[in-house]
């Protein structure tokens, strides 16, 4: 079975400032996808940005984005000019490549800071 | 687009009876659907996946007979906790997936549940 492992409980980061959150996972497969969610206190999740297995190009968002390494199977997510309003909860998520695969595997979450 | 609404989004019951949550998707069809379960300051854990006409798959350790799941079309899908007790009382999210390529998954707002 595969998991997804965030190390940093908790990051704090100064508005304007740059975070890069951790995010490691295992698997035997080669074709997945990998996603950041974030939770804020409202606690709606939202998709922050989605990076496919078989892309080597790196998934980038606005002030968000990855590095994905493969071979490490690590994806580690930066957040640059930080925002009072990206203090959350941030969730990285695998899913399978498989067609008939649905099923979202979390990681257990970092809580950003933000500092103003 | 892509919007998933819960209701209620907070409800409180008596110990040993039954409560439903319900789960829609407003302007797109879900084949699939999840449940999930989020206690304070933890991840998200999977309870079930449902897919239209068919009956859910619960993830092991999450009671069939208490979790009652259905997915009877392809907008609604139902969480019915039967014969609730305090310890059930948590935050439960749903989310739904669509009928075209996208591996997305979009999340409704939660439901917190208290039983007393």
């Amino acid at each position: 079975a595969q998991t997804v492992t965030q190390s940093q409980p908790e990051m704090s980061v100064q508005e304007a400032e740059t975070v890069t959150l951790s995010c490691t996972y295992d698997t035997s497969e080669s074709d997945y996808y990998l996603f950041w969610y974030k939770q804020p206190p409202s606690r709606q999740m939202i998709l922050v940005i989605r990076q496919e297995a078989y892309k080597q190009q790196n998934a980038t968002e606005n002030r968000f984005s990855v590095n994905f390494q493969k071979a490490a199977k690590s994806f580690s997510l930066k957040i640059s000019d930080s925002q009072l309003g990206d203090a959350a909860m941030y969730f990285c998520a695998y899913r399978t490549g498989k067609a008939a695969g649905n099923k979202l595997t979390f990681g257990g979450g970092t809580r950003v800071l933000v500092k103003p | 687009g892509a919007v998933v609404s819960q209701h209620p989004s907070w409800v409180i019951c008596k110990s040993g009876t039954s409560v439903k949550i319900e789960c829609r998707s407003l302007d797109f069809q879900a084949t699939t659907m999840f449940w999930y379960r989020q206690f304070p300051k933890q991840s998200l854990m999977l309870m079930a996946t449902s897919n239209e006409g068919s009956k859910a798959t619960y993830e092991q350790g999450v009671e069939k007979d208490k979790f009652l799941i259905n997915h009877a079309s392809l907008t609604l899908s139902t969480l019915t906790v039967t014969s609730a007790h305090p310890e059930d009382s948590s935050f439960y999210i749903c989310s739904a997936r669509d009928m075209g390529p996208r591996v997305e998954q979009y999340f409704g707002p939660g439901t917190r549940l208290t039983v007393t």
